[in-house]
């Protein structure tokens, strides 16, 4: 099993670009999450999903979208990049009860 | 209010010595806890869980449901393990993040 995967694993963007995250998991997983983790300030939520087709906003949801047409993949959506969107980017999943399961990463720099 | 508490940013020691990453909780309920480490540039990965009592690398960790703790102890640190360290919590459907402690341990 690959068990979480992310795609890519950097990213540079300008101001006012968008891009699109992927994250992949292959172990039948209900629950996805996106985190952001940035220095001093943690691990912070940005949005999760309880299963096919939901979503729910997370502690930092602004200025990001997310979507989850399969079970497993969750895609994050930046529609129009800003620089303090700068940050380490953390997938995992999950399901009901268990340990979360994390992804890489995806380093993003916004110039 | 659901609130992890981790009051270190960084704590510093050299190798041998005791360790002590604490972690306070803000709960009403029977709290559900948990310890993740993150080694440089890897991913998170679990280190401990309370309803496991387990003895990970060295580490453990019990709960106090009457100080609301649920700090995380090593008695001789060692260079390997200086990392991130997350407290989190299980609330509705997600976890909840202490803002982590760096450990460094210095040879």
């Amino acid at each position: 099993n690959a068990g979480v995967t992310q795609t890519p694993k950097f990213r540079v963007l300008k101001t006012g670009q968008s891009m699109t995250l992927l994250c992949a998991q292959d172990m039948n997983h209900e629950y996805m999450y996106w985190y952001r983790q940035d220095p001093g300030m943690g691990l912070r939520l940005i949005h999760y999903s309880v299963g096919e087709g939901t979503t729910a906003k997370g502690e930092v949801p602004d200025g990001y979208n997310v979507s989850r047409l399969k079970k497993q993949n969750f895609l994050l959506g930046l529609e129009s990049a800003a620089p303090s969107q700068t940050s380490v980017y953390f997938c995992a999943s999950t399901r009901a009860g268990y340990e979360q399961y994390f992804g890489p990463g995806t380093r993003l720099t916004v110039t | 209010a659901q609130r992890v508490t981790q009051p270190e940013k960084l704590l510093s020691v050299f190798k041998g010595a005791p360790v002590e990453l604490k972690c306070n909780y803000s709960y009403s309920g029977s709290p559900e806890l948990f310890w993740y480490v993150q080694y440089s540039r890897q991913r998170l990965q679990l280190l401990l869980r309370h309803i496991s009592r387990e003895s990970i690398k060295g580490f453990t960790a019990d709960l106090n449901k009457g100080e609301t703790s649920f700090h995380l102890k090593k008695p001789f640190a060692q260079e390997e393990d200086s990392a991130m360290y997350y407290c989190a919590l299980r609330g509705t459907d997600k976890l909840i993040f202490g803002t982590g402690t760096r450990l460094q341990v210095f040879p």
